[in-house]
């Protein structure tokens, strides 16, 4: 089981250009969890993704920023126009439950975006 | 909203001492979990130790404990025979026991091991 998997590990991305970053969750996990950690803080929720279907995005910025985890393929956070303020790492997490039963909760690497 | 608050932004210990890291937190609700991440300089996110808030039995894991205070709504991890490997961040974090599984982390205490 190769566990959540982040790519890329790092960006770089110009001011007004878009950032796709990847998230493929452990196998046989449905739910999707995307979080952002600026410096000297700890992670803050972004979004709840459960297959095709947006549970919470209460901490995701209303504008420049979607996800998505389509039926089939990894799950996407998209950030479009990027500003330098976006310069933050994101991490994804990946989850199963099964009649109230909590299966583990798994994060990935990370990737780290750097807007210049 | 549930709050998460580290009250120590850094920590050190001599090695093969014993260290606590402090956790509070602010919830209405009555069932919840509670858990402790440590991130070492690699970033990955590993998972310490967790104690459901039914449970009145602290939670252990070998060198790693809690002192969970459901009434105080504290909760502290215990690190027992500190190892240069536990130099990390750790970070405290609550979920609801509801259907939402988001996890509301505090700032985090930057531990130290000292040789």
């Amino acid at each position: 089981n190769a566990g959540v998997m982040q790519n890329p590990r790092h960006l770089v991305r110009r001011r007004g250009q878009e950032a796709r970053l990847r998230c493929s969750p452990m196998k046989g996990h449905s739910h999707v969890y995307w979080y952002r950690q600026l410096p000297e803080e700890g992670l803050k929720f972004m979004v709840y993704l459960q297959k095709e279907n947006i549970i919470d995005e209460s901490g995701m910025p209303k504008e420049r920023f979607s996800a998505e985890f389509p039926k089939e393929g990894p799950s996407i956070l998209r950030i479009q126009q990027v500003v330098r303020g976006d310069s933050a790492a994101y991490f994804c997490a990946s989850s199963e439950y099964d009649q109230g039963v909590d299966y583990g909760y798994t994060f990935g690497s990370g990737t780290r975006l750097t807007v210049v | 909203a549930q709050t998460v608050t580290q009250s120590q932004p850094e920590m050190s210990v001599q090695e093969a001492e014993t260290v606590t890291l402090s956790c509070t937190y602010d919830t209405s609700e009555s069932d919840y979990y509670l858990f402790w991440y440590k991130q070492p300089p690699s970033r990955q996110m590993i998972l310490v130790i967790r104690q459901e808030a039914y449970k009145q039995q602290n939670a252990t894991e070998n060198r790693f404990s809690v002192n969970f205070q459901k009434a105080a709504k504290s909760f502290s991890l215990k690190i027992s025979d500190s190892q240069l490997g536990d130099a990390a961040m750790y970070f405290c974090a609550y979920r609801s026991g509801g259907s939402n599984y988001k996890l509301t982390f505090g700032k985090g205490t930057l531990l130290t091991v000292n040789p």
